[in-house]
């Protein structure tokens, strides 16, 4: 079975701090697919980034880093230079392909970002 | 332009009800699923249809039912509603993807809450 934990629950940071989001997955997959989603106070889901499980490149978008390390089953995110609106619950999931008619996604328990002015 | 669409926003009912939220989504896409937030932020699939046909039916009671009328549509129907079904339901879709690479395109959520 599939698990993503976050073991961060809620993290404080003051704006212009840069933060490190941990996410850690389980999975039997050799292929796979991993996700983060922003969800801010107003409360929809906002895909920011998919990583294949055959790609470790880092990426880098604007103020958000992800790092993937395949050897520590680990995708994680960091956001430099925080800022007010970064403030907003922050998941990993992991995809597993549904007879190529879709993909569930298994979510973790989501890390709530909190950045004061 | 809204993709994914669910309505109602809010929904307050009392226990023992029946009540259905809708899912519409323009975006051409063959899946869509219905997902469940409960007041801990947990997000679990509960259903997963690809063109009207029924995929993934996660342990969900079967108070719930999905229905599909075509695959721009798949609406969550609740018969005897408990007060543990409070919760968020998204509604979501995703085009065929090759080998799980599709990123889900989430509605804004219907807020359930049984008193």
């Amino acid at each position: 079975a599939q698990k993503v934990t976050q073991a961060q629950t809620e993290i404080s940071v003051v704006e212009k701090e840069d933060v490190t989001l941990d996410c850690v997955y389980e999975t039997r997959d050799t292929t796979y697919y991993l996700f983060w989603y922003k969800q801010p106070p107003s409360g929809e889901l906002v895909f920011l980034i998919r990583r294949n499980s055959f790609d470790e490149q880092n990426e880098i978008s604007g103020r958000y880093s992800w790092n993937f390390q395949k050897s520590t089953s680990s995708f994680n995110f960091t956001i430099t230079a925080s800022q007010v609106v970064d403030s907003a619950v922050y998941f990993c999931a992991l995809s597993e392909l549904l007879n190529n008619a879709g993909n569930m996604l298994t979510f973790g328990g989501g890390t709530r970002l909190m950045v004061k002015p | 332009d809204t993709a994914v669409s669910q309505t109602p926003k809010y929904l307050v009912t009392q226990m023992g009800n029946d009540k259905s939220i809708k899912c519409e989504q323009n975006l051409g896409h063959d899946t869509m699923y219905w997902y469940k937030q409960d007041s801990k932020k947990f997000l679990k699939i509960m259903f997963s249809y690809n063109n009207k046909e029924l995929i993934i039916n996660e342990t969900v009671p079967n108070r719930f039912s999905p229905k599909s009328p075509d695959k721009a549509h798949l609406n969550l129907h609740i018969n005897s509603l408990e007060l543990g079904d409070s919760a968020v339901y998204f509604c979501a879709s995703s085009p065929p993807g090759a080998g799980g690479n599709s990123p889900l395109h989430f509605g804004n959520g219907t807020r359930l809450t049984v008193t």
